[in-house]
């Protein structure tokens, strides 16, 4: 069943607010993925993390590897219109490096202009 | 060109009826893969293969099979479709890179599957 647990289910925020949400789990991950989806799109990988304290930016978008390889989360900053959406955290079980990703629920995000 | 594709793109079929869901990559990858994603669900793997050779299932499987034709080429089939496998398909491919684990997943754009 479902290991990741991600929140907030959805946010409906202002343009040029700051956006957070994040992922948490009972298990240790030794990846975490951050995806974004358009409307009857496939996923998009945003950023990737691989070791635990990693802090990685793309653009406005800054993704955190948590310290206990339990956790991590999202940030964008100034948001956008074209940031509307669903994110997706998916991450990968250690040991080895199976390319099994379990995936949260997704947080959709709402711009208001 | 999309790097992933995927057909059908839409599929409407009855309770019974075997469906195949095609998907085509020209990243070069190895690794395939197919999910479902249901609201409120995420996306959920149903099966793997790390080459031609080599397939495995995901965390749902039942009632799904798949083939690799070739490394580019990785086709889902739903022997005896019922309603509940009404959903968003997704295939995606994957590279294990040589410089260490790589688990960059690349989508393609999905099948929308209605069993009535």
């Amino acid at each position: 069943g479902q290991q990741l647990n991600q929140s907030p289910q959805s946010m409906f925020i202002q343009e040029g607010e700051d956006v957070s949400m994040n992922c948490t789990s009972s298990s240790i991950f030794n990846t975490w993925l951050w995806y974004k989806q358009d409307p009857g799109e496939g996923p998009v990988l945003l950023i990737a993390l691989y070791k635990a304290g990693e802090l990685t930016s793309n653009g406005r978008l800054t993704a955190q590897f948590g310290i206990t390889r339990k956790d991590s989360f999202l940030n964008i900053s100034a948001s956008i219109p074209s940031d509307v959406g669903i994110y997706f955290c998916a991450g990968q079980r250690s040991p080895g490096n199976t390319g099994k990703l379990i995936f949260g629920q997704g947080t959709t995000l709402q711009v208001k202009p | 060109d999309a790097d992933v594709t995927q057909t059908p793109r839409n599929r409407i079929t009855k309770t019974g009826k075997r469906i195949m869901l095609e998907c085509s990559q020209t990243k070069g990858h190895d690794r395939m893969y197919w999910y479902r994603q249901d609201p409120g669900l995420g996306l959920r793997l149903i099966y793997y293969s790390f080459d031609v050779k080599d397939i495995n299932k995901g965390e749902i499987s039942d009632g799904y099979s798949v083939s690799r034709q070739a490394q580019a080429k990785f086709s889902l089939s739903l022997e005896s479709a019922i309603p509940n496998q009404t959903a968003l398909y997704f295939c995606a491919t994957s590279d294990f890179g040589l410089a260490g684990p790589n688990n960059e997943q690349f989508f393609g754009p999905g099948t929308r599957l209605t069993v009535l």
